[in-house]
């Protein structure tokens, strides 16, 4: 199965800034990655499809880039609401695989 | 709107089997795959199988293989998840999900509210 690797684990920042988070994964996924984001005691989101499509309705702030193995997912200015557990996931292959999160905490 | 309503929670002894439903509306069922997610208190997402709404196939993670069983009800519009042979380590919240689109049905958007399901003696 393909492992995606979230790093940094944990991301401490202020309202305002410029978040980026990486997702590595362990062969070629192509373009099919997607972020989710996740806030306590709710289920996840899609922010960003096939790398960098933004889903419908999530501001323009978020943005993706990648390819291959390697992707990021930006967030331009941090927003209150922004702080929340960020996961990537590949649909190349079977089994469809998460990465372990990045946690955006307020600083 | 697109909604996915899940069942409630529930607490089931080790070796027990749990059966876990989710009612879609907003949106024409059977164009759509399904897939069931779980995720263990504090931990991660895990996806457990997928079930394509309009012609029932289905394909299950091998982690998982054996042990659930993911159908549907077109009918009624209802998504459902069987696990049998409970362990603790099956205490998760259990999430469906719908394809995202009728091409793109690997990504997960929207979700439903979840299912807490606790295995313990």
């Amino acid at each position: 199965e393909i492992v995606l690797t979230q790093s940094p684990a944990t991301l401490s920042l202020s309202p305002g800034e410029r978040a980026t988070l990486s997702c590595r994964t362990s062969q070629s996924v192509s373009r099919y990655l997607a972020w989710y984001q996740q806030k306590p005691g709710q289920a996840p989101r899609l922010l960003i499809y096939d790398a960098s499509n933004r889903a419908t309705g999530i501001p323009a702030r978020f943005g993706g880039s990648g390819s291959e193995t390697d992707f990021t997912l930006t967030i331009s200015s941090l927003e209150p609401e922004d702080f929340a557990i960020y996961y990537c996931h590949q649909r190349s292959n079977w089994p469809l695989t998460f990465g372990g999160g990045t946690k955006v905490e307020i600083k | 709107q697109v909604q996915l309503v899940q069942s409630g929670a529930e607490v089931k002894k080790p070796g027990a089997s749990v059966n876990v439903s989710c009612k879609a509306s907003g949106y024409t069922f059977t164009n759509y795959a399904m897939h069931w997610v779980r995720q263990a208190p504090g931990q991660g997402l895990e996806w457990m199988g997928w079930i394509y709404a309009g012609t029932g196939n289905t394909r299950y993670s091998e982690k998982f293989q054996g042990r659930v069983t993911i159908s549907r009800d077109t009918s009624a519009s209802t998504l459902y998840m069987a696990l049998s042979n409970l362990r603790s380590e099956d205490t998760a919240v259990y999430y469906c999900a719908r394809g995202a689109t009728p091409t793109n049905g690997n990504c997960f958007d929207p979700w439903g509210q979840g299912t807490l399901v606790t295995v313990s003696s």
